[in-house]
């Protein structure tokens, strides 16, 4: 069990250009899950993916933001033409789907948009 | 909807001595409770979990902590604290999996710094 890898780790970026993480979960496990978290703010639930399928998007999830697991495993999450509230860190979590189980959360990704 | 509040922002104490680390949640379903752990620049590490039968729930590093569906609170407990439990925690809720995927709400987070 190597836990959940996110790439990068950070990412300073200009305001208009687009960003992109990806997030590896524990092999087995089928749920994965993005959140945000801003500065001094719990973790907010951004999308929710069920193998390859997305099946929930958070209203904060704006038309610049969009989220894949092309195939089930790996996901990745883009930020279109970044904006200064972007900034945040960026987290992925992923459980197995039997039942109700812990969720494995990755590091992070933190974002800076100057 | 669900919501979370932790009743602390910041919470100081002294090696060895106790801490309650308070949290209280609103839905109108049946709920799972966790806490959470974050340390600096570190993703999130469960420390406990209600989900069904005994209120008195036992985590990790010697935390502990007890749901009361009256009081709708799942406070977080550690009789004697170290100073390596320095870090952030974060209190979140769940509703049934059919419903909300297994999603977790989270509170803002209480930041518990432990002095010498």
């Amino acid at each position: 069990d190597t836990g959940v890898s996110q790439n990068p780790r950070h990412k300073i970026t200009k305001r208009g250009q687009n960003v992109t993480f990806r997030c590896d979960p524990i092999s087995e496990h089928n749920r994965l899950y993005w959140y945000r978290q801003t500065l001094g703010q719990g973790p907010e639930f951004l999308t929710y993916f069920q193998n390859e399928a997305q099946l929930e998007k958070s209203r904060l999830l704006s038309d610049r933001f969009s989220a894949e697991r092309p195939k089930g495993s790996f996901s990745t999450l883009e930020i279109q033409r970044t904006e200064q509230g972007d900034s945040a860190m960026y987290l992925c979590a992923s459980s197995r789907s039997t039942g109700f189980t812990e969720a494995f959360f990755g590091q992070g990704t933190r974002l800076t948009v100057v | 909807a669900q919501s979370v509040t932790q009743l602390d922002s910041q919470v100081p104490v002294f090696e060895e001595a106790p801490v309650e680390l308070r949290c209280n949640y609103s839905s109108s379903v049946s709920v799972y409770l966790f806490w959470y752990v974050q340390y600096p620049n570190q993703g999130l590490q469960l420390l406990l979990k209600y989900l069904s039968g005994s209120t008195l729930v036992k985590g990790i590093n010697g935390f502990e902590a007890e749901f009361n569906k009256s009081q709708t609170s799942f406070h977080l407990r550690k009789p004697s604290v170290h100073i390596s439990d320095t870090a952030e925690y974060f209190c979140a809720v769940s509703g049934s999996l059919r419903t909300s995927y297994g999603k977790l709400t989270f509170g803002q987070g209480t930041i518990l710094t432990v002095h010498p």
